[in-house]
This record gives structure tokens, C-alpha cells and sequence, in this order.
């Protein structure tokens, strides 16, 4: 199946400063890859995501690029604010044999500070 | 909308012990999944359904009963609970029969004794 790692497990950054954090899954033919975010005894809440034939995507200061030739995806945070602070899950779906399952990273605690 | 709901939020049983979380959603989504969420282990695929009476398995379902027999409701059953079940788990759905854009409920934190 599907194996998706993320780096790094934690983030601290100055705000005001850009936070990056990076996936890379397995299966060449995974095809969409969401952002999650979630603070703190809170749900996961989807932020931002891409499919497999775009390679970059941008939402205000979040922005998410997609290499495909080396299977892997990264989440971009411009001008971070405390209300960053979260721990971000990427996640990948499909893939042969797992077209249906979304399999998740293990997560970035990031942590902004004043 | 409510969104997608879950019951009961916390809940801790016995080892043996079976129980239903609850699952569910006014979104008129096909797809609806549920996941456990343990530290440093991200989220795990338990079962999923991308409609009512399909179900199909994810990465962990030793343990775990699922039906769909209804669009709206998507119960997680736990047979005989044991302690490596304790953890806080997430229901989660789309509009299409598959995964993208996943709403997340606020989760049920389970804790077996």
C-alpha cells in the first residue's frame, strides 16, 4: 500500500517568518494530496489540497507544490502568524490497489513564535 | 448543517466490552470513512463506505465492525474491546464516492481499561 513521511515531526519559526514542511509517498499513482490542520483537541480541517496534475496551488499565504518525477509534495506558509500554531497532516489517496484510502503522515507540530 | 456529528465524545469501557460509536452527516455524502488517531501515528484508515450498503477496509480494521444502511449514518462497532484500542477516533465524509475534501467530526476519545 500507500506509505506517506512527513518532515519535520517539529517546526518553530519567528512570525512574520515562512514555515515549509514536506511529504513524500510511495506509489506513483496516488493522485490528490490534502493539507490538514489541527489545533489542539480540535478535528482535522482540510486547508489546502492538489491533484497529481497540477503542480503548484496557491490560497493567500498558503501555497502547495507538487513534484511528481520524485514523489513528493510540500506545504508552503508565508508571513506566519501565531494562529498557525497547529500540528499539519499531508495525506495522499489512491494509488494501485488503494484507489479509495487516504493514508496520512505522521504530522508537523508548528509552533510560532512571538 | 450540522456537519457531521459523532456520539458520545468521551467514553471508556472494560476490556471485553463492545460498544457502537456513532457517525453521522446531513451533507447528502457518499463517501464516509472513519480513522484513529494515535500520538505520533497521524491518522489510520479503519473502514470506509462510498455508499449506503459498500464498505470496504482501510489499514487497520482488526477488531472493528462497520455498516452503511443509509447515506446519513456510518456506525463503528467494537466487538470486544481491548486496550490498543484506546484512542480518539474521527469520522470523516465527502461528497463523492471518494475521498477528496474530507469533512472531519470532532471525534470520540475512547479509552479501554
Amino acid at each position: 500500500g500507500e506509505n506517506v513521511e512527513q518532515h519535520p515531526s517539529t517546526l518553530s519559526v519567528q512570525e512574520g517568518d515562512s514555515a515549509v514542511i514536506k511529504c513524500t509517498y510511495s506509489d506513483s499513482a496516488s493522485n490528490y494530496f490534502p493539507w490538514y490542520k489541527q489545533e489542539l483537541g480540535k478535528r482535522p480541517q482540510l486547508i489546502i489540497d492538489i491533484r497529481s496534475n497540477v503542480g503548484e496551488k496557491k490560497d493567500q499565504r498558503i501555497a502547495v507544490t507538487l513534484n511528481k518525477t520524485a514523489k513528493h509534495f510540500s506545504l508552503h506558509i508565508t508571513e506566519t502568524q501565531p494562529e498557525d500554531s497547529a500540528v499539519y497532516f499531508c495525506a495522499a489517496l489512491g494509488g494501485r490497489g488503494g484507489g479509495n484510502k487516504l493514508t496520512f503522515g505522521t504530522g508537523t507540530q508548528l509552533k510560532v513564535e512571538l | 448543517n450540522a456537519g457531521v456529528t459523532q456520539t458520545p465524545k468521551f467514553q471508556v469501557l472494560k476490556t471485553g466490552q463492545s460498544m457502537t460509536l456513532q457517525c453521522a452527516q446531513d451533507m447528502n455524502h457518499e463517501y464516509m470513512s472513519w480513522y484513529r488517531q494515535d500520538p505520533g501515528m497521524g491518522l489510520r484508515l479503519i473502514h470506509y463506505s462510498v455508499g449506503a450498503g459498500i464498505t470496504d477496509q482501510g489499514e487497520v480494521p482488526n477488531g472493528y465492525n462497520v455498516s452503511r444502511s443509509t447515506t446519513e449514518d456510518f456506525p463503528l462497532r467494537l466487538l470486544s474491546a481491548a486496550p490498543s484500542q484506546t484512542s480518539v477516533y474521527f469520522c470523516a465524509s465527502s461528497y463523492a464516492g471518494v475521498a477528496y475534501e474530507q469533512y472531519f467530526g470532532p471525534g470520540t476519545r475512547l479509552t479501554v481499561t
